[in-house]
């Protein structure tokens, strides 16, 4: 159980344009998620944490405007990158939990913005 | 004060080795601590987690010994094998106030044949 899927696996896109990332918990209702960027050789920094039918926490030095979190349903978070630049070029890793127990990690999304 | 400060950064044993990975903490506010161990290009995964009421804790080949006056934690793989080779973080966190992670600078293990 606990299983924490992510879409897509990959995504290239041109600078400037926007990219959605769908985070599901696929068998357990996540009251909380977490949104998490990764550099190469480097550790998960977290960028923010959302809350079911809330507007997401944003860590410092975060825009919110240029990184949309939706928390909609209890299995479901998106973040969207917008007007994406090089520099945003990541891999972003979700994870969600269920009230306070474990998070559960998705297998992350690779953006490369050309 | 929020940090986590892992160590070392990278470690290669020899097959059937035992390496150990060390994390310290300043917030003595911290009562959950995680290891996972990430593979490139794939998502963490939960190794095994301490409370800071207990010293020891093994689930299999993986050990966490806590020294809660020391402020420190530490990881050892007993009878490491090369599938075992991938980065290992450690982290904390405060269930009192939401459970956020924070987590250290990540170990890369090789395990050679």
């Amino acid at each position: 159980g606990a299983v924490v899927s992510q879409h897509p696996s990959w995504v290239i896109c041109k600078s400037g344009t926007s990219v959605k990332i769908e985070c599901r918990s696929l068998d357990f209702q996540a009251t909380t998620m977490f949104w998490y960027r990764q550099f190469p050789k480097q550790s998960l920094m977290l960028m923010a944490t959302s809350n079911e039918g809330s507007k997401a926490t944003y860590e410092q030095g975060v825009e919110k405007d240029k990184f949309l979190i939706n928390h909609a349903s209890l299995t479901l978070s998106t973040l969207t990158v917008t007007s994406a630049h090089p520099e945003d070029s990541s891999f972003y890793i979700c994870s969600a939990r269920s009230g306070l127990r474990e998070q559960y990690f998705g297998p992350g999304t690779r953006l490369t913005v050309t | 004060q929020q940090q986590v400060k892992q160590s070392p950064q990278s470690l290669i044993v020899q097959k059937g080795g035992i390496p150990i990975i060390n994390c310290a903490y300043e917030n003595t506010a911290f009562d959950y601590f995680p290891w996972y161990q990430q593979f490139p290009g794939k998502g963490p995964a939960l190794l095994i987690a301490i409370r800071p009421d207990v010293s020891e804790k093994k689930e299999g080949r993986f050990t966490i010994s806590f020294n809660k006056s020391a402020k420190q934690f530490s990881l050892h793989i007993m009878d490491s094998q090369p599938g075992d080779s991938a980065t290992y973080f450690c982290a904390a966190a405060n269930y009192n106030q939401g459970g956020k992670l924070i987590f250290g600078q990540g170990t890369e293990l090789s395990v050679k044949p």
